[in-house]
């Protein structure tokens, strides 16, 4: 059975701030990983997913996997007060359709 | 956009009663899928089917039955629910090749 453990458990920041959220998983096969967003009272959302070794932008988002070392991160430039929510890690298994979830990182803008 | 609805979107049982959560899915996915949420554990998969007719069990299915009926509908039910399945649960589906998942916004149950 995957493993997917985030880190921190919770991030606060000032507006405007670049954050970076981790994650690591147990199988470096695994197909590809994708973050989440969840606003209270709501389902998760997918963000961004990546599958190869390197980084992934999308707006001001940028994802970097490194297979060998079992981990990802999310880089959220310029945060938002929109961005305030909580972010998921989860891994796609080999041959599997299903997504294994992290407890995720619970992302505050100072007030 | 991809469509999960769940219903009912709040439920509160007793213990020991029986319980089934709805879900509907209009995006031709092949996949659907059962999560409980709880503080603490983070998201948890409990069934999931690939089609109609089919049923995979997940990570934490004991107290858990699931039918798939159509491609667009997938059923939870809870026979004898307990206090322990008080939870937030989450439709999703999913097709094969993109393996974006979708999710509904929950059902929330409370068993007293």
């Amino acid at each position: 059975q995957e493993k997917v453990q985030q880190s921190p458990e919770s991030l606060i920041v000032p507006e405007g701030a670049m954050s970076s959220l981790n994650c690591t998983f147990s199988n470096s096969a695994s197909q590809s990983i994708w973050w989440y967003q969840q606003h209270p009272g709501k389902g998760p959302e997918a963000l961004i997913s990546i599958f190869s070794n390197g980084n992934k932008k999308e707006g001001r988002l940028t994802v970097y996997l490194n297979r060998a070392s079992l981990h990802v991160s999310l880089h959220i430039r310029d945060s938002q007060p929109s961005d305030s929510a909580v972010y998921l890690c989860a891994v796609r298994g080999t041959g599997s359709n299903r997504l294994t979830f992290g407890k995720g990182t619970k992302f505050s803008l100072i007030p | 956009e991809a469509a999960v609805t769940q219903s009912p979107r709040n439920k509160v049982t007793v213990t020991g009663g029986n319980v089934t959560l709805s879900c509907r899915q209009t995006n031709s996915h092949n996949y659907m899928y059962w999560y409980r949420q709880d503080t603490g554990h983070g998201l948890r998969l409990i069934h999931y089917s690939y089609g109609a007719g089919n049923l995979q069990i997940g990570d934490v299915p004991d107290g858990y039955k699931a039918t798939r009926t159509t491609q667009e509908d997938f059923f939870l039910l809870l026979e004898l629910a307990s206090p322990s399945q008080t939870s937030l649960y989450f439709c999703a589906s999913s097709d094969a090749r993109r393996g974006q998942v979708f999710f509904g916004k929950g059902t929330r149950l409370t068993v007293v």
